[in-house]
């Protein structure tokens, strides 16, 4: 069946690095698509990778291996306020379209 | 102006009551979409609607039916309200795909709904 697997929590500090993984499983693929949400909040599209390699949008980059069904979304120059749930999703082109959302990774930030 | 809105915000209800949530979107989508989100987080399509029809119906119980009259808008009823109904359900609306397609789904604040 289809599937997305990610982490469900990751910590880092304020200031730096992080990367949120996304695994995927589809009988068919469009591209793979994140969003963040902030806790009472609703999910809002951060990006969309159709193509492999990395699109870069400000602080958050996000990037894509069709051949490997992976992707993950990288977080600059971090901020408190991206503590946040952060979503990988796929429409599944093999199965009606059926968008298809992974678990969440909760992002906590240290001072 | 508000992209896709939802009525009400909260909702607290009885077992066994009838209940409605709407949601309207001005972004001139042609599909729009429910999601149930329950408490850990894990959010999961329920129905999307596409130009007034059908297109994805998830294995939910029939005791929540969508309704469309027109293309801006996407009601949820939900019938004889059971506990595990309790969840927050948000409201979505994307556009075909198309030139500088980016399968973008925008959505609606969410209605939290508790049944007592």
């Amino acid at each position: 069946g289809q599937s997305l697997e990610q982490p469900s929590e990751v910590t880092a500090v304020e200031g730096a690095i992080v990367q949120i993984n996304c695994t995927y499983q589809t009988s068919g693929f469009y591209g793979l698509s994140w969003y963040q949400q902030h806790d009472g909040g609703a999910p809002t599209f951060l990006s969309y990778n159709a193509l492999d390699g990395l699109e870069e949008t400000g602080r958050f980059s996000s990037f894509l291996s069709r051949s490997d069904s992976y992707g993950y979304l990288l977080l600059q120059e971090l901020q408190m306020k991206d503590s946040a749930s952060y979503f990988c999703a796929v429409r599944d082109e093999g199965r009606d379209d059926k968008i298809i959302f992974g678990k969440g990774t909760r992002l906590h930030i240290l001072p | 102006d508000t992209a896709v809105s939802q009525t009400p915000k909260y909702l607290v209800t009885q077992m066994g009551n009838d209940k409605s949530i709407k949601c309207e979107q001005n972004l001139g989508h042609d599909t729009m979409y429910w999601y149930k989100q329950d408490s850990k987080k894990f959010l999961k399509i329920m129905f999307s609607y596409n130009n007034k029809e059908l297109i994805i119906n998830e294995t939910v119980p029939n005791r929540f039916s969508p309704k469309s009259p027109d293309k801006a808008h996407l009601n949820l009823h939900i019938n004889s309200l059971e506990l595990g109904d309790s969840a927050v359900y948000f409201c979505a609306s994307s556009q075909d795909q198309g030139q500088g397609y980016t399968d973008t789904q925008y959505f609606g604040p969410g209605t939290r709904l508790t049944v007592l």
